[in-house]
């Protein structure tokens, strides 16, 4: 049972490139995030998607896109990558209960020079 | 709004020693607690939650909804338990999306 994962996990990027990270999970669940953490500041939220077809906003959205065209995947996009997006990047899911536990994949390592 | 607070970003201790994790949190409504917990090149994971009301790997956190507050403990720290801890929060609004807190890493000395 593989869980989350995601790819690539780590890689460096020169500003302005492009680049989309992909998060696979195999739990059938309902929701899906993007985090990011950074030293001092814990796990912020970029983006999410209660379903299918579906994503929304989180606390620190700006300079991401995502996209969750099928139940299992969720891809986060970097269009025009700059050194303050450099961060390591969670993917996790969870099915809808509030109580419910999250399930973490590995982490992408991202650095923009 | 809805905020996690942890006030210590290092803490070390010594083996057999307590130890006390602090976490606050920010919430009008009925929140959800738990503790999530990443060891050394690992993902993060759940530890504890506080409806489940349970002790995990001897760890324990009461909400004190008085005080705000959501502290793990441990009455006798082992080198193993050297991590980063996150405390996280859901609102009755946000399902299962999780507000963390900045984080803590306990290093346990020998």
């Amino acid at each position: 049972n593989a869980g989350v994962t995601q790819t690539p996990k780590f890689r460096v990027l020169k500003t302005g490139q492009s680049m989309t990270l992909l998060c696979a999970q195999d739990m059938n669940h309902e929701y899906m995030y993007w985090y990011r953490q950074d030293p001092g500041m814990g796990l912020r939220l970029i983006h999410y998607s209660v379903g299918e077809g579906t994503t929304a906003k989180g606390e620190v959205p700006d300079g991401y896109n995502v996209s969750r065209l099928k139940k299992q995947n969720f891809l986060l996009g970097l269009e025009s990558a700059a050194p303050s997006q450099t961060s390591v990047y969670f993917c996790a899911s969870s099915s809808p209960v509030r109580d419910t536990e999250a399930f973490f994949g590995q982490g992408t390592r991202l650095t923009v020079v | 709004a809805q905020r996690v607070t942890q006030p210590e970003k290092l803490l070390s201790v010594f083996k057999g020693a307590p130890v006390e994790l602090k976490c606050n949190y920010s919430y009008s409504g009925s929140p959800e607690l738990f503790w999530y917990v990443q060891y050394s090149r690992q993902r993060l994971q759940l530890l504890l939650r506080h409806i489940s009301r349970e002790s995990i790997k001897g760890f324990t956190a009461d909400l004190n909804k008085g005080e705000t507050s959501f502290h793990l403990k441990k009455p006798f720290a082992q080198e193993e338990d050297s991590a980063m801890y996150y405390c996280a929060l859901s609102g009755q609004t946000s399902g299962s999306r999780l507000t963390f807190g900045e984080g803590t890493q306990l290093t346990v000395n020998p």
